[in-house]
């Protein structure tokens, strides 16, 4: 049971590049979730999904895009990398209920954007 | 939009002393509060959730209370060990989650 993992764990990119960080679970959890954290600015959130095939906005969803083929994993996109993306981005996964809901997180991936 | 705010944002403490640490939020329409606790280069762990219909919960060394209605929560750590440096981070989940800042503990020993 590996829990929540991210691949891959540091990238470096060229301003205007793109990629996609990759997120899984093995948890069979409803709701996964994209964080970016940046110093002095907590972890805020970039999107978020409620089930396979489903994707919301969170706080910060600009210049990002997600996607939830398969329920175990959670795709998030950078079309067009700018500096202001370089940050370290978590993943996290819950069960469904609100009151009790825990979220689990994955060791994060460290993007830098030159 | 939820604000969430933890003071101090860094603490040293000698071992073996009781700590409190706090957090504060702004809209009391919560579902539940958590204490996270995350290490440097790492990700967060859950250490503590209170529902929102919940004054406290406790897990070993660790008392988390929530206070909804002034938008308080505080977490107390007793005895504290050089193992628990590291930083503490709340988060309140309305219709999404909003963490703090987090505070940087150290214990020396």
């Amino acid at each position: 049971n590996a829990g929540v993992t991210q691949t891959p764990k540091f990238r470096v990119l060229k301003t205007g590049q793109s990629m996609t960080l990759l997120c899984a679970q093995d948890m069979n959890h409803e709701y996964m979730y994209w964080y970016r954290q940046d110093p002095g600015m907590g972890l805020r959130l970039i999107h978020y999904s409620v089930g396979e095939g489903t994707t919301a906005k969170g706080e910060v969803p600009d210049g990002y895009n997600v996607s939830r083929l398969k329920k175990q994993n959670f795709l998030l996109g950078l079309e067009s990398a700018a500096p202001s993306q370089t940050s370290v981005y978590f993943c996290a996964s819950s069960d469904s209920g609100r009151e009790t809901e825990t979220q689990y997180f994955g060791p994060g991936t460290r993007l830098l954007v030159l | 939009k939820q604000e969430v705010t933890q003071i101090p944002a860094a603490l040293s403490v000698p071992e073996g002393e009781n700590l409190v640490l706090n957090c504060s939020f702004t809209d009391s329409a919560i579902y539940n509060l958590q204490w996270f606790r995350q290490d440097p280069g790492k990700g967060l762990t859950s250490l503590l959730l209170i529902q929102s219909s919940q004054r406290e919960q406790t897990s070993g060394r660790l008392n988390a209370s929530l206070d909804k209605s002034s938008g308080r929560s505080t977490l107390y750590i007793a005895a504290s060990q050089p193992g628990d440096s590291a930083t503490y981070l709340c988060a309140v989940s309305g219709n999404q989650f909003y963490f703090g800042t987090g505070t940087s503990l150290t214990v020396i020993p």
